[in-house]
């Protein structure tokens, strides 16, 4: 049972390039979510998934785009990085998004460079 | 607009000292307050807390919520270095989906 597995662990990007980070969890949690961490300003939510097929938006979704294809993977995709979004971006996952809160998961967190 | 405040910011003590945390909120539909630990990766989870005035605990570690002053604290007893973390505390709000605000944490270091 490998939790909330995200991948790359570092990336460099030059401004203007795209990449994709990867995230899976193996729990068949329903709710999945991407968030940043900047110094001194907490984790902000990007962009969150209820279910396979259905995102939103979250507090800072500019600049990022995301899929819900499958109910296991999550990934998020800067379409044009800009070096506003150099930070570390984490992926988690949890329980039943209606009936009830549990406690997120979060994977280890990508650390992201754009220069 | 949704706000979770972590006081203080940065903290510094000595190994035995005692410390307390605190979180204040302005949520619209507040479900429950949650408080991690996140030491060099992933935040890893401490607490949830629903009800107010039910302290829970875990080991050295307690914390209780306080719906009326919308706020909660975070204590750590007979502090050790392995303590050393940044606390977050984060609010669970329900408006369609549930969503998770963080504060901006607290840095807690703990010299020997």
């Amino acid at each position: 049972n490998a939790g909330v597995t995200q991948t790359p662990k570092f990336q460099v990007l030059k401004t203007g390039q795209s990449m994709t980070l990867q995230c899976a969890q193996d729990m068949n949690h329903e709710y999945m979510s991407w968030y940043r961490q900047d110094p001194g300003m907490g984790l902000r939510l990007i962009h969150y998934s209820v279910g396979a097929g259905i995102t939103d938006q979250g507090e800072v979704p500019n600049g990022y785009n995301v899929s819900r294809s499958t109910t296991e993977d999550f990934p998020l995709r800067l379409l044009s990085a800009a070096p506003s979004q150099t930070s570390v971006y984490f992926c988690a996952s949890s329980y039943s998004s209606t009936g009830g809160w549990t406690e997120a998961f979060f994977g280890q967190g990508t650390r992201l460079t754009v220069v | 607009e949704d706000k979770v405040v972590q006081s203080p910011l940065s903290l510094v003590v000595h190994e035995g000292d005692t410390v307390t945390l605190n979180c204040s909120y302005e949520v619209t539909n507040f479900r429950s307050l949650l408080w991690y630990k996140q030491e060099k990766k992933a935040p890893t989870f401490l607490f949830m807390l629903t009800s107010s005035g039910i302290e829970k605990k875990s080991g050295r570690l307690s914390s209780i919520l306080d719906k009326k002053e919308l706020s909660s604290i975070l204590n750590i007893t007979a502090t050790q270095t392995g303590d050393s973390a940044i606390y977050l505390c984060a609010v669970v709000r329900v408006q369609g989906a549930q969503k998770l605000v963080f504060g901006q944490g607290t840095r807690l270091t703990i010299n020997p």
